[in-house]
This record gives structure tokens, C-alpha cells and sequence, in this order.
């Protein structure tokens, strides 16, 4: 069952667009939603994350919109950079028996061309 | 300050061999765990550590079992591969706040023939 569901699967984006990866969940227990950065050969390593109480959460040209009555969220990646391509995750986490729980989507390979 | 470590990164089996990974982390945190990476599929949990002593059943866990050695180290081990088992494999550590962020170490590329 999946409870996290990711869009779209891949992306090419010009250098200097703009990059929006959607993601929408189902459990509303779920607290903390973090988005996950990998490169090729490498560990997923954290991007940004956001709360459910925070409508928008801004990194340097990354932003995070959080819209909970829609139970959805969304990575709006800014002026796209060709070091930006990668796969990236969202994810939602919550506590659960003493551990984080966490779920994640199933990816969006972006490819940022020159 | 190596992060989370695993070894080996590539392994080939045979079915029905069996084989460990292995995982450590230098960070000092509670809780590790073990997810396998396959297209399309994202990141599934196959066995967590909450704590040093304890583990528990992810999504995936048939055919796997694991042991959490001390707080530093948590090894995944594979009796009897199948070719479904044929993934990346990637450890990962978190302290233990509400908002932990999860550290991934480099991945396993595990080949089951």
C-alpha cells in the first residue's frame, strides 16, 4: 500500500527554469515531511523538510508548499542548475513504537540540461 | 567523522548463497535501519533498530534477518538469496527527536544470479 504518491517519475528542465515535483498522502498522523536528495552512486541525503503547521518553507532556491487540507505537498526547485539533477524523494514521516517511521515516494529523476 | 558506512558496495551471489552486509555509523545515534532501493519502488524498510537490543519487521522483511551488534553497528544478513532480492541496500541512522533527520550511508549493489 502505498501512502505517499510522487509526480512525475521524470522531469527535464532548461538551466534556469523552474523544477515542481508533486507529492499527495494519505494518513494524516504523519508529521514531518522531508525531501531527499540523491546522485547517481550515492546515498539519499536531506534536502529540506517542512511541519504540517507551515504552509511554505524556503532554502536558498529550494521551497517546499504544504497544503494540509489537500494533503499535499510540492518541491519547487528555482533557477535550475545542471548540479541540480538528481533523483529526489519526498517523504513523510511519523513516530511510531519508538522509531521513526518513515514513507517515502517513489522518486523523480530531474535532469537539468544546459 | 565517517557518517554511516556499509561494506561491501557490489556483491554477486548465486541463489541460494548467503551473505551479510554490514553497517556502522560513528554518530552516536539510536535507531539504524535497512532499506532496499528498487526502480520505481522508492525506498522500502526492511528491519529497523529502534534502540541498541532491539529490532523489529519493516515492509519487507521476508527473507532477511538482521542483528543490531552494539549502538554503532547493524548488520543485514540473507540465509538463502533469491534473485528478488537483487537491489541496493542502504543503511541508515537517526537520533531520536520527533523531526530525526535520517542519514543514508553510500548503498550495497547486491546481484543475485
Amino acid at each position: 500500500q502505498q501512502q505517499v504518491k510522487q509526480s512525475p517519475q521524470s522531469l527535464i528542465v532548461q538551466k534556469g527554469g523552474i523544477s515542481i515535483i508533486n507529492c499527495a498522502y494519505e494518513n494524516t498522523a504523519f508529521d514531518y515531511f522531508p525531501w531527499y536528495q540523491q546522485f547517481p552512486g550515492k546515498g539519499p541525503a536531506l534536502l529540506i523538510a517542512i511541519r504540517p503547521d507551515v504552509s511554505e518553507k524556503k532554502e536558498g532556491r529550494f521551497t517546499i508548499s504544504f497544503n494540509k487540507s489537500a494533503k499535499q505537498f510540492s518541491l519547487h526547485i528555482m533557477d535550475s542548475q545542471p548540479g541540480d539533477s538528481a533523483t529526489y524523494f519526498c517523504a513523510a514521516s511519523m513516530r511510531s513504537g519508538g522509531y521513526q517511521k518513515v514513507t517515502f515516494g517513489t522518486g523523480t529523476k530531474l535532469q537539468v540540461i544546459p | 567523522n565517517a557518517g554511516v558506512t556499509q561494506t561491501p558496495k557490489f556483491q554477486v551471489l548465486k541463489t541460494g548463497q548467503s551473505m551479510t552486509l554490514q553497517c556502522a555509523q560513528d554518530m552516536n545515534h539510536n535507531s539504524m535501519y535497512w532499506y532496499r532501493q528498487d526502480p520505481g519502488m522508492g525506498l522500502r524498510l526492511i528491519y529497523y533498530s529502534a534502540s541498541e537490543g532491539t529490532t523489529d519487521k519493516g515492509e519487507v522483511p521476508n527473507g532477511y534477518n538482521v542483528s543490531r551488534l552494539n549502538k554503532r553497528e547493524f548488520s543485514l544478513r540473507l540465509e538463502s538469496a533469491a534473485p528478488s532480492q537483487t537491489s541496493v541496500y542502504f543503511c541508515a541512522s537517526s537520533p531520536v527527536t520527533s523531526t530525526d533527520t535520517q542519514y543514508f550511508g553510500p548503498g550495497t549493489r547486491l546481484t543475485v544470479l
